[in-house]
């Protein structure tokens, strides 16, 4: 079967760093996405890992172990526009390619 | 910056009533998708589309659902009879390449469906 698991929610402070852990379980793994969504409105990307290792794009880094099925997102110098949920979403080789998506990770920034 | 424009922006429906919802992709995308995500819970695949035909669809996509490109812009999903539990907002995508090999999916701001 297919999993992926994402914490409900976090809070972190403004100027500080926090990571968003994603665990998955699919038979046939072919890439990982994180995505940023404000409420209300469509996801944007952020970021897509294949390989095992640091994806470093400015103040957003992600984080890939295919061994372990894990995954992290890494928000640095926080800012209060980056409250969103963040998605963390894998493609499923064994579904044909689909795209399947964790529930999402609500980030809260407190002043 | 090219975007993904989704009409309309929220549609009040009653049950049993048909729905279409429009969709206009990148002009130079070749992968078309709907998305749907009912309130406060996660982004459920429906249908991917590619060289005007589906190529893949989930569980959730059965005959009460299609999806057409009448045109070379357009790309709509429509709903023959709507039941309550369709309430949610949908989301167009468009991507260049297949997602599977990098392809970053374009969202659009999405069609909010209310079924009464």
């Amino acid at each position: 079967g297919q999993n992926i698991d994402q914490p409900t929610e976090m809070t972190a402070t403004e100027g500080a760093i926090v990571q968003i852990n994603c665990t998955y379980q699919t038979s046939g793994f072919n890439g990982l996405f994180w995505y940023q969504q404000h409420a209300g409105e469509a996801p944007t990307f952020l970021s897509y890992n294949v390989l095992d290792g640091l994806e470093e794009k400015g103040r957003f880094s992600s984080f890939l172990s295919r061994s372990k099925g894990y995954s992290y997102l890494l928000l640095k110098e926080l800012q209060m526009k980056d409250s969103a949920s963040y998605l963390c979403a894998v493609i499923d080789m064994d579904s044909n390619y689909q795209l399947i998506w964790g529930a999402g990770t609500k980030l809260i920034i407190k002043p | 910056e090219p975007e993904v424009t989704q009409t309309p922006s929220h549609q009040v429906t009653q049950m049993g009533q048909e729905v279409i919802l429009r969709c206009v992709p990148i002009s130079n995308h070749l992968y078309f998708y709907w998305y749907r995500q009912i309130l406060g819970q996660k982004v459920e695949f429906l249908v991917s589309f590619y060289n005007n035909e589906i190529s893949e669809k989930s569980e959730i996509f059965d005959d009460q659902f299609s999806v057409e490109r009448p045109d070379g812009s357009n790309f709509t999903l429509k709903i023959r009879s709507t039941k309550l539990e369709d309430s949610a907002m949908y989301f167009c995508a468009s991507s260049g390449a297949p997602h599977a090999n990098t392809g970053e999916l374009f969202f659009g701001e999405g069609s909010r469906l209310t079924v009464l």
